[in-house]
């Protein structure tokens, strides 16, 4: 039984660069979560899919945020024209929707210099 | 908005000792869910205890229980027995049982980190 997977888990970029993060829910799972979490704070929700929709995102998502979800299987978090600010953990969690229970992935852990 | 609160930013407790993590939140929906959510360092976050704010009694799992007080949005955590591994940092969440298109985000707390004593 594989648990929810990302990648990298940790990833340090320029500012101005642009990133990637991958995560792979548990199978069958078909609603997928994006979270950010800094330094002393509890995750916050970015973005929500269910399948490979993306039906709600959080005002935290500025333009240079980007997420897909192609055939409701992993999900992709892209960052573009990164920026200090941006320096966080990102958190990604599935769920089914007859278990309600979240279950997160590792995180990836952005550092922008 | 609902918001969680934690109050107690850090914890410690002697080994097989009993804790209580305090977490209190806000909002004007009456059917809702609690969580209380584990994050060991460098290790993902796993899921504690729950309770279904439609429940009077409450839920317990092993050595972990809550005391959930709907009136006064009170939601704390008993750890008996605290063991070496229970070592961690502990967010208190909330979600409401289905947001907008089945949305059940979570919303957090600023977390309590818990450290147990030898």
């Amino acid at each position: 039984d594989t648990g929810v997977s990302q990648d990298p888990r940790h990833k340090i970029t320029k500012r101005g660069q642009n990133v990637t993060f991958r995560c792979d829910p548990i199978s069958e799972h078909n609603r997928l979560y994006w979270y950010r979490q800094t330094l002393g704070q509890g995750p916050e929700f970015l973005t929500y899919f269910q399948n490979e929709a993306q039906l709600e995102k959080s005002r935290l998502l500025s333009d240079r945020f980007s997420a897909e979800r192609p055939k409701g299987s992993f999900s992709t978090l892209e960052i573009q024209r990164t920026e200090q600010g941006d320096s966080a953990m990102y958190l990604c969690a599935s769920s089914l929707v007859a278990l309600h229970e979240q279950y997160f992935g590792p995180g990836t852990r952005l550092t922008v210099t | 908005a609902q918001t969680v609160t934690q109050s107690q930013p850090e914890m410690s407790v002697q080994e097989a000792e009993t804790v209580t993590l305090s977490c209190t939140y806000d909002t004007s929906e009456s059917d809702y869910y609690l969580f209380w959510y584990k994050q060991p360092p460098s290790r993902q976050m796993i899921l504690v205890i729950r309770q279904e704010a439609y429940k009077q009694q409450n839920a317990t799992e092993n050595r972990f229980s809550v005391n959930f007080q709907k009136a006064a949005k009170s939601f704390s955590l008993k750890i008996s027995d605290s063991q070496l591994g229970d070592a961690a940092m502990y967010f208190c969440a909330y979600r409401t049982p289905r947001g907008n298109f089945g949305n059940e985000k979570l919303t957090f707390g600023t977390g309590t980190r818990l450290t147990i004593i030898p």
